[in-house]
């Protein structure tokens, strides 16, 4: 079965600082791959998602990740950390299967940016 | 602007009490999920329709249940709520696709005294 994992269940950097947040997938063929951020009380939103087509992705809020095949690795970056980016991320991965609806998610980062 | 609505955004309910979370949806989707959220914890899935397809996860309590009328509205409902039935239940939508974007809903925060 394909899964995510999510390295550091707590990240915390600077104003200013580069955010990094990692995310390995397991799975036999490349999936499709997410990145979803909670703040407190509120659902998911859609950060950025890879469905195969640039490797390199861009989200909302200044969000990047790129997909690495040869790493197995979806890690989550913004070069500057801003106050209003502290919340819960998730990363999740969706099988390359039309009738699977089955998205799993890693078990979440919380991030805390520092003023 | 379509979206992913639930009501109401909070709910106290007694031990034992049934209660029912609402969520509806705009964006016409074709699949309707729930999930159980607890406390810095990855969303977990209770069950998903593919329109009036109903798909239970193995490991749902049957104390849970759910309704889907239509296309737009789902309901999940408890039949007797425990103590470790209190979570954040998040209702998310999803166009049955190559790689099938969930959209979320704001959750239902579920308090059990």
């Amino acid at each position: 079965a394909q899964s995510v994992t999510q390295l550091g269940s707590h990240v915390s950097v600077s104003e200013g600082a580069l955010v990094l947040l990692r995310c390995n997938y397991s799975s036999s063929v490349p999936p499709y791959l997410f990145w979803y951020v909670q703040y407190p009380n509120q659902g998911l939103q859609l950060l950025l998602k890879y469905t195969s087509a640039a490797t390199l992705v861009k989200g909302i809020n200044g969000f990047e990740a790129e997909f690495k095949k040869s790493e197995t690795s979806f890690h989550l970056t913004k070069p500057s950390a801003h106050m209003s980016d502290a919340a819960e991320y998730f990363c999740a991965v969706n099988p390359v299967d039309y009738n699977n609806n089955d998205m799993r998610f890693g078990a979440g980062t919380r991030l805390t940016v520092k003023p | 602007d379509a979206m992913v609505i639930q009501n109401p955004r909070y709910q106290v309910t007694q031990f034992g009490k049934p209660v029912t979370l609402s969520c509806s949806q705009t964006l016409n989707h074709n699949v309707m999920y729930w999930y159980q959220q607890k406390s810095s914890q990855a969303p977990k899935l209770l069950f998903h329709y593919y329109d009036k397809d109903f798909n239970n996860e193995a490991d749902t309590p049957d104390n849970f249940q759910s309704r889907r009328p239509n296309t737009s509205f789902c309901f999940l409902d408890i039949r007797s709520p425990g103590l470790g039935d209190a979570a954040m239940y998040l209702c998310a939508t999803s166009r049955l696709s190559s790689y099938n974007e969930q959209f979320f809903g704001p959750g239902t925060r579920l308090t059990v005294l």
